[in-house]
């Protein structure tokens, strides 16, 4: 199964910080990356597919990059309401397999 | 508007089975693939199975391959999941998933989730 590597598990940024956060996959996916967000006590919330692909009604500020094996999520600008955990998901092959999240908090 | 309700969860013994039914509306269910997905307490996500929309194809994660099965009745609209030999990591909460749909040109179609259920608890304990 492929791995999905996240970094950092973590990390405590301020509104209005530029954010990012990596996936790394144990092998190339093409661009067969989604990113999903996940408030406490929530479903997971699909941001974008296709590794770069905005969901519709996600704002512009997030925006996703990659190919192959390197990934990044972008917030441009945290907003009080993106301070959730955030997860990779490789669809290129079955089994479909998640990283371990990132958990974006308040500084 | 889409809708996804899991069912059956609980506490069972190790070894012990149980089965999970997902009960769809609100979209067209017999043209979506529908994946299950869990979350161990406090840990992050793992997928678990996918059924197509036919039922004809399933995949599994190597954790539960052999001990998990995945079927569907389209005409009730429900997916369920039968779960046999069930082991204290099996302890999650069980969501299930529609695959996006739309432009079947990319996978993204049947692989990427779109809407979830709220979840059904699965505790295995003695």
């Amino acid at each position: 199964a492929i791995q999905l590597t996240q970094s950092p598990p973590s990390l405590s940024a301020s509104v209005g910080d530029r954010v990012t956060i990596t996936c790394r996959a144990s092998q190339g996916v093409s661009s067969g990356l989604a990113w999903y967000q996940q408030k406490p006590g929530k479903t997971p919330n699909l941001l974008i597919s296709d590794a770069s692909r905005l969901e519709s009604g996600v704002p512009s500020r997030f925006s996703g990059s990659g190919s192959g094996t390197d990934f990044t999520l972008t917030i441009s600008s945290l907003q009080p309401e993106d301070f959730s955990t955030y997860y990779c998901q490789q669809f290129n092959d079955y089994p479909l397999t998640f990283g371990g999240g990132t958990k974006v908090e308040i500084k | 508007q889409v809708q996804l309700v899991e069912s059956g969860g609980g506490v069972v013994q190790p070894e012990r089975s149980l089965r999970l039914s997902c009960a769809a509306s609100g979209f067209t269910f017999s043209t979506s693939t529908i994946h299950w997905v869990r979350q161990a307490p406090g840990k992050g996500l793992e997928w678990v199975a996918v059924v197509s929309t036919d039922g004809k194809t399933t995949y599994y994660a190597d954790s539960v391959k052999g001990r998990f099965s995945i079927s569907r009745d389209n005409s009730r609209n429900t997916v369920s999941l039968q779960m046999n030999s069930l082991r204290p990591e099996d302890t999650a909460v069980y969501f299930c998933a529609k695959a996006r749909g739309g432009d079947c040109s990319s996978v993204s179609c049947y692989r990427v989730l779109d809407y979830w259920g709220q979840g059904t608890l699965v505790t295995v304990s003695a």
